[in-house]
């Protein structure tokens, strides 16, 4: 039973355009929400989060919106760069459960 | 500040054979984690320590698959006997304090099971 999804395998996206990756989960007990960038070969690195009393978490080029009603989150990338394209995680929590999606793989065209 | 570490990066074992791997921490980081990532696949949490306490395992295969974290820094986890299907990469991170906080991620350990 996949508690996150990403249903988007893969995304290509134009540079200087949008990239929008979402998220869907259909636990209602997690209350934190995190994404994570991984690059072939190294681990996922933090990108950006936020809490369940948020709708709405920006930091520079990255945004990440939450819809608790739909159970659904999407980060937002503006402008998208060629160093963006990598694997995309989402991830959700509550308590010690930490849960990870299976993944979007981005790539922005020059 | 140094990251997570871990070794070996590579390894290539038969199945039946045991492995083990190793994690150092970031230092000052009371909480690690050990995750499982099949190829196509987001990573799975196998195991979370919070300083040398196991705080979660419910989904480690505690038939085959063990780990400690021995005064509560480095850890390490064996697989003893290996399946093919245990061939995946495995992440070690580790974080501050509870679930909520960052994770930093070493740069994992591709195994291979023929």
């Amino acid at each position: 039973d996949q508690q996150v999804k990403q249903n988007s395998p893969s995304l290509s996206v134009q540079e200087g355009r949008i990239s929008i990756l979402n998220c869907d989960y259909t636990n209602s007990m997690f209350d934190y929400f995190l994404w994570y960038k991984k690059y072939p070969a190294e681990g996922p690195t933090f990108l950006i989060s936020i809490s369940s009393i948020k709708d709405k978490n920006e930091d520079g080029r990255f945004t990440v919106f939450l819809n608790k009603s739909a159970k659904h989150l999407s980060l937002h990338i503006v402008p998208s760069q060629p160093g963006d394209s990598a694997v995309y995680f989402c991830a959700a929590t509550y308590g010690q459960n930490f849960v990870f999606g299976p993944g979007t793989r981005l790539s922005v065209l020059p | 500040e140094a990251g997570v570490a871990q070794s070996p990066r590579y390894k290539i074992i038969e199945k039946r054979q045991s492995v083990a791997f190793w994690c150092n921490p970031i230092s000052g980081h009371a909480t690690l984690y050990w995750y499982q990532q099949i190829l196509g696949q987001g990573p799975k949490l196998l195991i979370q320590f919070q300083n040398n306490g196991v705080v979660d395992d419910s989904q480690l295969p505690k038939d085959r698959f063990s780990a400690e974290r021995l005064k509560g820094v480095d850890s390490t986890l064996k697989i003893q006997p290996a399946k093919l299907e245990d061939s995946a990469v495995y992440l070690c991170a580790s974080s501050f304090g509870r679930a909520q906080e960052t994770q930093y991620f070493g740069p994992g350990t591709r195994l291979l099971v023929l």
